[in-house]
């Protein structure tokens, strides 16, 4: 199973909004509304933003949203806050019946 | 406070055997599945495996089956991943995370255990 397709990087301003892509497949990401944000940093483990697509778990900022069109999902940061510099990784469930995790993005505040 | 707990770091020469463990606290740990993730040194984060607790019945990534194993003891809310035979390639964090299914968000993860192989 190939990973999931994101940017390398973004970047924006505090008080932006940005977006991050997550392009998979029929067999994963547009087959199932089971897709996963998870938001990590540096020498941290990764935290669970976003599941099934746009549930956002208790405790996490309604700045972050989930979306999927087709093939690909999406996260949106919205206000963006200098705490939100982080590495991203969107992950899917797949037709094989395991998750699949995208390559991950940077997200830079500038 | 729900948090999975990894055991320490690990230095080991190729060849060797190891296991890695991670332990529940504040949850029924037979309740949800434990994953492994790997996350090589500056690189994404990679699905090794999984286990349920209640039954150990496992299911391993193409990538990972046959070099790896996952066991848990739920008596001791514990899950483990072994290797016999170490190789310098095997140098990465690896993580712990739970979760109800395979189809639902890893929404609790260990703090993650460095191993590093080198002669």
């Amino acid at each position: 199973q190939s990973a999931l397709t994101q940017p390398a990087s973004v970047s924006g301003s505090p008080g932006q909004s940005i977006t991050i892509s997550c392009t998979g497949t029929s067999s994963d990401v547009g087959g199932y509304n089971y897709v996963s944000w998870y938001q990590q940093h540096p020498g941290k483990a990764p935290k669970l933003m976003i599941s099934d697509v746009s549930n956002r778990p208790s405790g996490v900022s309604n700045r972050f949203s989930g979306s999927k069109s087709g093939n690909t999902a999406s996260l949106t940061i919205s206000g963006l806050q200098a705490e939100d510099e982080a590495d991203y990784y969107c992950s899917s469930y797949t037709s094989s019946g395991a998750p699949v995790f995208g390559g991950g993005t940077k997200l830079t505040v500038l | 406070e729900v948090q999975l707990v990894q055991s320490g770091a690990e230095v080991k020469k190729p060849g060797e055997s190891l296991r890695i463990s991670c332990t529940g606290f504040g949850y029924s740990f037979a309740g949800y599945w434990i994953s492994w993730v790997r996350q090589m040194p500056g690189k994404g984060l990679e699905w090794m495996g999984r286990i349920d607790p209640s039954d150990s019945y496992t299911n391993y990534s193409p990538s990972f089956q046959g070099h790896v194993t996952i066991s848990a003891d739920k008596s001791l809310s514990t899950a483990y991943l072994q290797w016999s035979s170490l190789k310098a390639s095997d140098s990465a964090m690896y993580y712990c995370a739970r979760h109800r299914g395979m189809t639902t968000g890893m929404d609790v993860w260990g703090q993650g255990t460095t191993v590093t192989v080198s002669s």
